[in-house]
This record gives C-alpha cells, sequence and structure tokens, in this order.
C-alpha cells in the first residue's frame, strides 16, 4: 500500500498570503489529521478531518482551516500568513480498529513564510 | 489534559549497543494509547510501537520493545543492537481514546549512535 502522501514538499510564502497544502491518506484510511511542528512549540495538533466533516481541532486561530473530499484527500489552509507560520506540517492517516487507532505520517510539507 | 515528559534531549550510543528513551506521561483519561515515533533529518515521522493502556503484556515490534509501567506512568522505548540508522529524533506520543485532542507528543530526543 502506498502510504501518505503530501504535495507540496517545500513552499516558499511572504507575510500577508496565503498557502493550500494537500494530503493524500493511506488506501482505506478515513481519518485525517494535521499537526505543525515549530522548534519552539514542539508538534502541535490542528484538527481532524473524518467523512469529509472536522471531528477535532486543537487550539489554533481560525486563520487555519481545512477540508475533506469524498474520496478522503484533505487540503489545510493557512490564510494571512504571519512569520510564526513558518513550520513543518505534518498529515496523517488513521485506521481505527477496535479501540486501536495508529496515525501514520506523510513526509511533511516544510513552509517558510518571508 | 494530557501531558508526555521526555527528560533526554540528546543520548549518543555505541552502536550495536542497547538504549532506552525515557518518557512519562499524564492523563485522568482511564483508556488511552502510547506511540513512539522515529524522525529522521528528512522530517517524516515513522511510526515503531504501539502499548493500549489495558494491554497486559509489554509491546514489541523486531528490535523495539516498550518497557510500559502503568503505575509509574512510565513507557520507555527499547531499542536492541542500535545500528547507525538508529540516529534520529525519537517522539514519545499519547492519544485518549475519548478525548478531542488527537496525539500528544513529548518534546523528543536526539539519538545518535557511534559507530
Amino acid at each position: 500500500k502506498a502510504g501518505v502522501t503530501q504535495t507540496p514538499r517545500y513552499l516558499i510564502k511572504t507575510r500577508g498570503q496565503q498557502v493550500t497544502l494537500s494530503c493524500s491518506p493511506i488506501s482505506g484510511h478515513r481519518s485525517v489529521s494535521w499537526y505543525q511542528q515549530t522548534p519552539g512549540q514542539g508538534l502541535q495538533f490542528l484538527f481532524e478531518y473524518f467523512s469529509e466533516t472536522q471531528r477535532n481541532k486543537g487550539n489554533f486561530p481560525g486563520r487555519f482551516s481545512g477540508r475533506q473530499f469524498s474520496n478522503s484527500r484533505s487540503e489545510m489552509n493557512v490564510s494571512t500568513l504571519e512569520l510564526g507560520d513558518s513550520a513543518l506540517y505534518l498529515c496523517a492517516s488513521s485506521l481505527v480498529t477496535g479501540t486501536k487507532e495508529t496515525q501514520y505520517f506523510g513526509p511533511g510539507t516544510r513552509l517558510l513564510v518571508l | 489534559a494530557q501531558k508526555i515528559t521526555q527528560t533526554q534531549p540528546g543520548m549518543f550510543v555505541q552502536e550495536k549497543e542497547a538504549v532506552t528513551l525515557d518518557c512519562t506521561y499524564d492523563t485522568s483519561d482511564p483508556s488511552y494509547g502510547l506511540f513512539w515515533y522515529k524522525q529522521p533529518s528528512s522530517g517524516e515521522m515513522i511510526f515503531l510501537i504501539y502499548q493500549g493502556s489495558y494491554d497486559q503484556q509489554n509491546a514489541t515490534e523486531g528490535r523495539y520493545s516498550l518497557n510500559f509501567q502503568k503505575a509509574r506512568k512510565s513507557a520507555n522505548l527499547v531499542i536492541s543492537a542500535s545500528q547507525l540508522g538508529d540516529s534520529a529524533m525519537y517522539f514519545c506520543a499519547i492519544q485518549s481514546n475519548f478525548g478531542n485532542e488527537k496525539l500528544t507528543f513529548g518534546t523528543g530526543t536526539r539519538l545518535t549512535i557511534i559507530p
């Protein structure tokens, strides 16, 4: 099975712009979660989508949004970019079996905001 | 709220030796899962091993084993016979089976294997 894929892998934007990141989950996985990783804050949960609905949300401002399509692919959007949004954005897909849910991550998108 | 504490920012280990990476956690949820991930310099988070809070036995996956001590809220990762390719950041994480948050990660341990 192919793993989680994320595009683009690298991105450079300037303050005030917006950006859209894409994530394709492992075939059969219906849950997609997004995480932000920065040197200062570490890994933080952004949100989770399941069956095209946002199911969980972390503590991020409304500039961060996402959506999920019927094929489970997900996009994350950040509007009005700030310097502090520079980070590695990781997408993970998961499959629940009983009480066990393991998240498998993609390679990430490195975003640099200038 | 959940919390993961990894007290070892960095470790140096001789190749072929075993290494233990420490992880303690805090949660008020009765049912949860504990995870270890490896992050090489490329950035991808690679799933290594899972331990459920109700699992009676310690989890093992090849050279990886998890030393789970529930009463002490400890979930240390043991890597046997370390290899140069094991050099990476290692993250411990917890996920409640009831809460709204997904994975909560620790700050990680940078492991360097010395030839």
